[in-house]
């Protein structure tokens, strides 16, 4: 039973187009996060959720905006897509939220935007 | 202004030669340092915190130290499975967490 899951896993857009990330965690946990892998691998931050309320909003485009449903999904909707996009997004989960917290990632959704 | 260098950037090794990842790291007040490994096409999957300067965790061929300014990830007899990214972050007073680029390791059988 995969503990934290993210779809669809490849995502392949035209420019300016809109699209979802969905992602779903069964660890009870009360704090989820989306991440941005670059080409050289840097894991950045995005956006984070505790208990459905927002925690961390770095400075990231308002054409990215987080949906938090539930304590247990946290979607990602893209609008108007840009070339620089492209990378690879992260949702990740975690207990409580602390700092000192281990995050639990899920497999990853790789967005190419053409 | 909190900083994650990890060192090599790729390091190849053959089956059994030991050898040390390195994370350098700058913050304030060090709350947690993480290590993670990740695979090809797959998320990063946790490994060790350690939380203060002297602290060690062990987990089969691997083992994190961690100093004040640093922190190692030892490799004991690697086999190819070893062969993966492996992460370093750290996470000080502002709770956020900084990543490095990880080192890249590959274990030649």
């Amino acid at each position: 039973d995969t503990a934290v899951s993210q779809t669809p896993k490849y995502l392949v857009t035209q420019m300016g187009n809109d699209k979802s990330i969905k992602c779903e965690q069964n660890l009870g946990h009360d704090t989820m996060y989306w991440y941005k892998q670059d080409s050289k691998k840097f894991l950045k931050i995005m956006f984070s959720y505790n208990n459905k309320e927002l925690i961390i909003n770095e400075t990231v485009p308002n054409r990215f905006s987080p949906k938090s449903p539930d304590k247990a999904h946290l979607n990602l909707h893209i609008n108007s897509l840009e070339l620089g996009d492209s990378a690879v997004y992260f949702c990740a989960s975690s207990h409580f939220g602390g700092p000192g917290e281990k995050l639990f990632f899920g497999s990853g959704t790789q967005l190419s935007v053409l | 202004e909190d900083q994650v260098t990890q060192s090599p950037e790729a390091l190849r090794l053959q089956e059994g030669e030991s050898s040390s990842l390195n994370c350098s790291y700058t913050v304030s007040g060090l709350r947690g340092l993480f290590w993670y490994r990740q695979d090809p096409g797959k998320g990063p999957e946790f490994l060790f915190t350690l939380y203060s300067a002297g602290e060690e965790k062990e987990k089969e061929r691997l083992k994190a130290t961690l100093t004040k300014k640093e922190s190692f990830l030892h490799i004991t007899a690697p086999k190819p499975e070893d062969s993966a990214t492996y992460l370093c972050a750290v996470a000080g007073d502002n709770r956020k967490l900084i990543w490095g680029l990880g080192t890249s390791l590959a274990v030649n059988p």
